[in-house]
């Protein structure tokens, strides 16, 4: 149990576009959601957390006009990146997490951006 | 600074032989410790974790993690490690009193014949 799926898997846009990743908790529950963004032989570095229902928490300096985060409903979050640019393109990274006593999330298989 | 370290970036090991995996935290109060694995195309996996209790740490694949508060110190370790265990394996904290976890910089293992 806790599987965490991410689609797509990969993308390659163009620059000045937009792409919608999606993040979805496929067998519980999610109270909370976070996101990741994870450069080439780097760590993880958190972007956001997000509760259903509720705005966003954005890291500092993570830029909250660029990387829209919207969590409908308790199995899904989307993080849409705005007039990508070149620099946006890196690994993305969402987890869940189904019980914040236990401060344990379940991580999805990641999404490569590519921007051109 | 609050900071979780990771001081290999790269480790070679035979398979068959045991491997330990360095992870040191600096934090005013312990923090809970995970240990995480990612393999390309996977989600991270949660090996293990302490939050308190026996300082010695089972988890899955055969994988333990030793807490020392006085090194301040969670390192993971496995007896004899097999080709399948070729990965991304990083450390990470959840300070007291916070959800969000801090990552390690990661330590890449590679398994040799």
């Amino acid at each position: 149990g806790a599987v965490v799926s991410q689609h797509p898997s990969w993308v390659i846009c163009k620059s000045g576009t937009s792409v919608k990743i999606e993040c979805r908790s496929l067998d519980f529950q999610a109270t909370t959601m976070f996101w990741y963004r994870q450069f080439p032989k780097q760590s993880l570095m958190l972007m956001a957390t997000s509760n259903e229902g509720s705005k966003a928490t954005y890291e500092q300096g993570v830029e909250k006009d660029k990387f829209l985060i919207n969590h409908a409903s308790l199995t899904l979050s989307t993080l849409t990146v705005t007039s990508a640019h070149p620099e946006d393109s890196s690994f993305y990274i969402c987890s869940a997490s189904r019980d914040p006593n236990s401060y344990e999330q379940y991580f999805g298989p990641g999404t490569r951006l590519t921007v051109t | 600074a609050q900071s979780v370290t990771q001081p290999d970036i790269h480790i070679t090991v035979s398979e068959g032989a045991s491997l330990e995996l360095r992870c040191n935290y600096s934090y005013g109060a312990t923090p809970y410790l995970f240990w995480y694995v990612q393999s390309p195309g996977q989600g991270l996996q949660l090996l293990l974790k302490y939050f308190s209790g026996d300082t010695l740490v089972q988890g899955i694949k055969g994988f333990e993690a030793e807490f020392k508060r006085s090194q301040s110190s969670f390192n993971l370790r496995k007896p004899s490690v097999h080709w399948s265990d070729a990965a991304e394996y990083f450390c990470a904290v959840v300070p007291f009193g916070n959800e969000k976890l801090t990552f390690g910089t990661g330590t890449r293992l590679t398994i040799i014949p």
